[in-house]
């Protein structure tokens, strides 16, 4: 079983759907949990940043991570053609800087106008 | 300018030939990384460096080598390439220290690196 799950899509959807995306992972000592933005032919950005458990809201997006279920999510909410990307989730036991951040493979999403 | 900088964005080579890639920041980052990503597979870790003198190896460094010139340069070599080693690379750099507070350990990455080897 690999450390970090995540389906890879493609996921398409109408403007303005609601999208979820998901990650589960299986090391109970992860406590920094992040989404990555990459578009075509880019780098990949951070978009939203948790530690340990909870949700984080930033404009139409959401991160929750619920630790006793070791799953993660990001929510966009009215998404918009200019959220057409694959969505990388990344978590580690000490904080990305440490050399032991874990990606999930990524989701392709594509939102259609 | 970008601030993490990545040379060549393109490259195509034969099998058996040495290659390197480059990267250098303006970001001030004591840490930088090397990564890989191919598809179905996502971004693994293939050596990171935390300062000048600092080293390690990543997820699959196997095949690879680096070199810290500097502060703000950090260079990935492949020593005999060969066609498994087709991919994107992407170099990234980060602040020291564990995340907290106001550092989230965000990696900053570059626009990446498609090599082919025939």
């Amino acid at each position: 079983q690999k450390e970090v799950e995540q389906d890879p899509g493609p996921l398409s959807v109408p403007e303005g759907a609601i999208v979820s995306l998901n990650c589960t992972y299986s090391n109970s000592a992860f406590q920094y949990f992040m989404w990555y933005r990459q578009y075509s032919r880019k780098g990949p950005e951070l978009l939203m940043y948790t530690y340990s458990s909870g949700n984080k809201e930033d404009g139409r997006f959401t991160a929750q991570v619920d630790k006793s279920s070791k799953y993660i999510s990001l929510f966009i909410r009215d998404s918009q053609p200019s959220d057409s990307a694959t969505y990388l989730c990344a978590m580690s036991d000490g904080g990305g800087s440490q050399g032991n951040l874990i990606f999930g493979k990524g989701t392709k999403l594509s939102v259609k106008p | 300018d970008a601030d993490v900088t990545q040379t060549p964005r393109n490259r195509i080579t034969k099998t058996g030939k040495r290659i390197m890639l480059e990267c250098s920041q303006t970001k001030g980052h004591d840490r930088m990384y090397w990564y890989r990503q191919d598809p179905g597979l996502g971004l693994r870790l293939i050596y990171y460096s935390f300062d000048v003198k600092d080293i390690n190896k990543g997820e699959i460094s196997d095949g690879y080598s680096v070199s810290r010139q500097a502060q703000a340069k950090f260079s990935l070599s492949l020593e005999s390439a060969i066609p498994n080693q087709t991919a994107l690379y992407f170099c990234a750099t980060s602040e020291a220290g564990l995340a907290g507070g106001s550092n989230t350990g965000e990696l900053f990455f570059g626009e990446g690196s498609r090599l082919t080897v025939l």
